[in-house]
């Protein structure tokens, strides 16, 4: 089944406590693409990357991290949570970006107290 | 700045009635998505819009696009309750703008029997 994969679905932490959530994709799609979504405000892109080794900011990159070393994975790093980045998480795929419409991983829920 | 602008932000309806959502954006675009989401689940994609004049319909859902006034609707005919959820409109901002897509803020949509 094609689909995209995020762990873990739900995570309480400490503020300053480093964590990943992890992303993966089977579609051999080649962007990849971080979201936000905080009520009221859609969702908000962090990070995107287009390829292996190709990585760029969105719209709210602060205190977030990414890497692309395999197409398939996408992880996002949160180096230093703070209680400002509790929100809830999506990852998305696509062949080539948004004119191909999107697939979304089942959400991360995350809380930093 | 880019906006998208989803009218209103929370619709409570009675069953069997009709009712429009609509969608402004501030950019040119040709390309609109609009998407649905369950409570605690992920995002389906429900339309995709690719040129003026496009319209598209599954069961009780409409969806159109008139690009010239930067405007997209989905319209809910004889609302059941099933059709309670989240919907965001989104606009595909192109190759120049991280091949990446803007999203509403949501309209939430109670349907009551």
């Amino acid at each position: 089944e094609a689909q995209v994969t995020q762990n873990p679905r739900y995570l309480i932490t400490v503020t300053g406590k480093k964590l990943t959530v992890t992303c993966s994709q089977n579609m051999n799609h080649e962007y990849m693409s971080w979201y936000r979504q905080d009520p009221g405000l859609g969702l908000r892109q962090i990070y995107y990357s287009m390829n292996v080794e190709v990585t760029d900011k969105g719209d709210v990159p602060e205190g977030y991290k990414v890497s692309r070393k395999e197409k398939r994975n996408f992880p996002l790093i949160l180096e230093s949570p703070s209680p400002n980045q509790t929100s809830l998480y999506f990852c998305a795929s696509s062949p080539q970006g948004a004119a191909y419409g999107y697939t979304f991983g089942s959400g991360t829920r995350l809380t930093v107290v | 700045e880019l906006k998208v602008e989803q009218n209103p932000l929370f619709l409570s309806m009675q069953e069997g009635k009709n009712y429009t959502i609509y969608c402004n954006y501030s950019t040119t675009s040709d390309r609109l998505y609009w998407y649905r989401q369950d409570p605690g689940k992920s995002l389906e994609s429900l339309f995709v819009l690719l040129s003026n004049g496009a319209v598209k319909q599954e069961g009780r859902l409409m969806a159109s696009l008139d690009t010239k006034a930067r405007l997209s609707t989905l319209h809910i005919t004889a609302a059941v309750h099933d059709l309670s959820a989240t919907y965001f409109c989104a606009v595909d901002l192109g190759l120049y703008n991280n091949n990446d897509m803007r999203f509403g803020a949501g309209t939430r949509l109670t349907v009551k029997p």
